[in-house]
């Protein structure tokens, strides 16, 4: 267990549609991470946040979102879903100086 | 900003061989390098990580190995066992808070 707890574990949606995808950092942690893994692929860095602000971008689309609030938690806000967004939706956290990443299990979107 | 690079994106070895996966960066800034393992449907894992101040780190059968002027580093995994299956993803990052970028991962398949 990496202390991050990410909800929820499965969605299914339709084009079109919003989703909000949310994680719970290890306690103490003040950044949170966004990754994006399709199908077979890579870790996709998409945002990153570090208490409360927003710190670095990756390759977010316009159509995604996100925000950490006071008590550090994260969402993901992701909208006019596409089939190409079905992917697994990883936030981690880490603390410190370390570097080290904390990965929750993950959120699988699948979109129909 | 930072990219990675990763090779091969897989491999299969005997059990009791050795596998070797290597990758290269591109900013010289980055001074932490990270391997994280992956199971099927699971979250990433870390492994193993060196700093730019040390050219290599060995912990039981995985060592990490750093060359900082050529910037590529690889993960070396000796007497391979069936449990070691599973995509193995290098990554890189600067100082403190930054985002780590991922490689595109290497599957091993450890033939029993």
């Amino acid at each position: 267990d990496s202390g991050v707890t990410q909800t929820p574990k499965h969605l299914i949606t339709a084009t079109g549609q919003r989703v909000t995808l949310r994680c719970s950092p290890r306690s103490g942690d003040l950044s949170v991470y966004w990754y994006q893994q399709s199908l077979d692929q890579g870790l996709q860095f998409l945002i990153q946040y570090y208490n409360g602000e927003e710190r670095a971008k990756g390759n977010i689309l316009e159509r995604f979102s996100a925000q950490q609030f006071p008590d550090l938690h994260s969402e993901l806000n992701l909208s006019s879903l596409e089939l190409g967004d079905s992917a697994l939706y990883f936030c981690a956290s880490s603390g410190g100086l370390t570097g080290e990443l904390f990965f929750g299990e993950g959120s699988r979107l699948t979109v129909l | 900003g930072e990219n990675v690079e990763q090779h091969p994106s897989t491999l299969s070895v005997q059990e009791g061989d050795s596998a070797v996966i290597k990758c290269t960066y591109s900013d010289s800034a980055s001074n932490y390098f990270p391997w994280y393992k992956q199971e099927l449907g699971k979250r990433p894992q870390l492994i193993i990580d060196i700093r730019s101040n040390v050219g290599e780190k060995k912990d039981q059968r995985i060592a990490v190995t750093l060359n900082k002027t050529a910037k590529h580093f690889s993960l070396h995994i000796t007497e391979t066992q069936p449990e070691d299956s599973a995509v193995y993803f290098c990554a890189a990052s600067g100082t403190g808070r930054r985002a780590l970028t991922f490689g595109s991962g290497t599957r091993l398949q450890v033939q029993p």
